[in-house]
């Protein structure tokens, strides 16, 4: 199994605060990915990165910011949590982007916003 | 629009019986590649298959199959002899390759949640 792990796994936050998730990974692949799962909308990219420091917005981007100061660790971070937020974050992994490999998916992260 | 169109919501079948799930996707790029991903009710996402644009032979792994056509855009997915252990949401993605496509994101379609019953 590709090492990719994601914290917390689960969490549970009010409205107006700000939330922060961690995708880690021991491959030292290049590209990194969030997208998040809700019911009837499969996948949707948030934010991905092409390199440290190197990242660029998704289809549903608004209300999230990433940072990626290392290789390893791509943030994900929720600047005021909204409900509209509630839903299953999943971070994934490409060694070399363009579909040209498959993307490994971290255990995911179910957050809730009340 | 959706880039990728997974027209079954839920299918239902009993254990041994054949199943196919449909996926039809639309890009003007000449190069893509297609996957599909099992999520068991566990939750993770696991990598079945990819398929660049190049490359339409069928493809078969023990009870699994692929179908990939371009004339029709479509990437179905067979399962031979379903078990129980199959039953998962299926989701077919797509990847644009094309110079000025974003880096490997996926394009997911929305899923085909598999019961298969004893």
């Amino acid at each position: 199994d590709a090492g990719i792990t994601q914290s917390p796994r689960h969490k549970v936050t009010e409205t107006g605060t700000p939330v922060t998730l961690r995708c880690h990974q021991t491959e030292n692949h290049r590209y990194m990915y969030w997208y998040r799962q809700d019911p009837g909308h499969g996948l949707r990219l948030i934010h991905y990165s092409y390199g440290v420091k190197d990242t660029d917005k998704g289809e549903v981007s608004d209300g999230y910011s990433v940072s990626r100061s290392k290789t390893e660790d791509f943030l994900l971070t929720l600047e005021s949590a909204t409900s509209s937020q509630t839903s299953v974050y999943f971070c994934a992994i490409s060694e070399l982007g363009q579909g040209a490999d498959e993307q490994f998916f971290g255990p995911g992260t179910r957050l809730t916003v009340l | 629009a959706q880039k990728v169109t997974q027209a079954q919501t839920e299918i239902s079948v009993v254990e041994k019986e054949d199943v196919t799930l449909d996926c039809v996707y639309e890009t003007r790029d000449t190069t893509y590649y297609l996957f599909w991903y099992k999520q068991p009710p566990s939750g993770e996402l696991v990598f079945l298959i990819r398929r660049n644009s190049f490359d339409e032979q069928n493809e078969i792994s023990g009870r699994y199959s692929w179908n990939f056509q371009k004339s029709t855009s479509s990437f179905n997915f067979t399962i031979t002899a379903s078990q129980v252990v199959d039953s998962a949401v299926y989701f077919c993605a797509l990847s644009e390759a094309d110079r000025g496509s974003t880096l490997g994101r996926l394009y997911f379609g929305r899923g085909t949640q598999l019961t298969v019953w004893p």
